[in-house]
C-alpha cells in the first residue's frame, strides 16, 4: 500500500490569493489524481496528473484555476488560484490503487 | 459519462441493528471500491471488488458485487458506535480515477 502525505494539512486564505498543495507518495506511481470534497459532499475528480505530460482536467475544472505539476513519479502539486469562498473544500490527492492522502482543508475568507 | 448512484443518503440505526447501503452504476464497472470517512477525516479504503458476483467479508462487513458488475452493496451486521461515518462507493476502471457515489452517512446511537 502507498503512503501519501500532503502539505499543508489546512490553511485559511484570503480571497484573491493562491495556494499550492503538495502531495508526496512513498513509492513511484504512474497516475496521481486530485479530488475536491466540498463541505458535506462527495469527492469530485479535478484532474489526473501523469508524469511528463500535461494534466487531464475534468469537466468544470480548468488549468488556469487549478494548475498542476508532476515533476516526477512520487510528487505532485495542485495550485488553487485566485481563490474565492466557493473554493473552500478539502483537497485530496490519490494514486491509482485507491489510496488517499490525508487531505488539505482549505478555508477562503 | 459514468454515474454512480448511492442510497440511502442517511441512515440512523440503534446499536445492534443491521445497516445496508446500495450503489448502482449507469455503466459496467471494472471494479468497485468502498471507502469509509469518519467526521473530519479523509476517505479510508475498505475493499475492492473485481469479479462478477463477488462477495467479500471483513468481520461484520459484507460486500457484494452484482453479476452484471453495475451494482454493489455494503452490509454491516450488528452495528456498533464505531461504525459511524460516511460510506462511499466508487466505480473504477483499470488505471483511471474513481467515480464516487454521494455516500451514505450512518449514525449509530447506543
Amino acid at each position: 500500500s502507498a503512503v501519501i502525505s500532503q502539505k499543508p494539512s489546512r490553511d485559511i486564505c484570503q480571497r484573491g490569493t493562491s495556494l499550492t498543495i503538495q502531495c508526496q507518495v512513498d513509492s513511484q506511481v504512474t497516475m496521481m489524481f486530485w479530488y475536491r470534497q466540498q463541505p458535506g459532499q462527495s469527492l469530485t475528480l479535478i484532474a489526473t496528473a501523469n508524469q511528463g505530460s500535461e494534466a487531464t482536467y475534468e469537466s468544470g475544472f480548468v488549468i488556469d484555476k487549478f494548475p498542476i505539476s508532476r515533476p516526477n513519479l512520487t510528487f505532485s502539486t495542485l495550485t488553487v488560484s485566485n481563490m474565492s469562498p466557493e473554493d473552500s473544500s478539502i483537497y485530496l490527492c490519490s494514486v491509482e490503487e485507491g489510496f488517499f492522502g490525508p487531505g488539505t482543508r482549505l478555508t477562503v475568507l | 459519462g459514468q454515474q454512480v448512484m448511492q442510497i440511502p443518503q442517511y441512515q440512523h440505526v440503534q446499536e445492534g441493528e443491521d445497516f445496508t447501503t446500495y450503489c448502482n452504476s449507469s455503466t459496467t464497472l471494472s471494479n468497485i471500491q468502498w471507502y469509509k470517512q469518519r467526521p473530519g477525516g479523509h476517505p479510508v479504503f475498505l475493499i475492492q471488488l473485481v469479479k462478477s458476483g463477488e462477495v467479500k467479508k471483513q468481520k461484520r462487513l459484507t460486500f457484494q458485487f452484482g453479476e452484471a458488475k453495475k451494482n454493489s452493496s455494503l452490509h454491516i451486521t450488528a452495528t456498533q458506535t464505531t461504525d459511524v461515518g460516511t460510506y462511499f462507493c466508487a466505480g473504477g476502471n483499470s488505471g483511471y480515477a474513481l467515480n464516487f457515489g454521494k455516500g451514505t452517512s450512518l449514525l449509530v446511537t447506543p
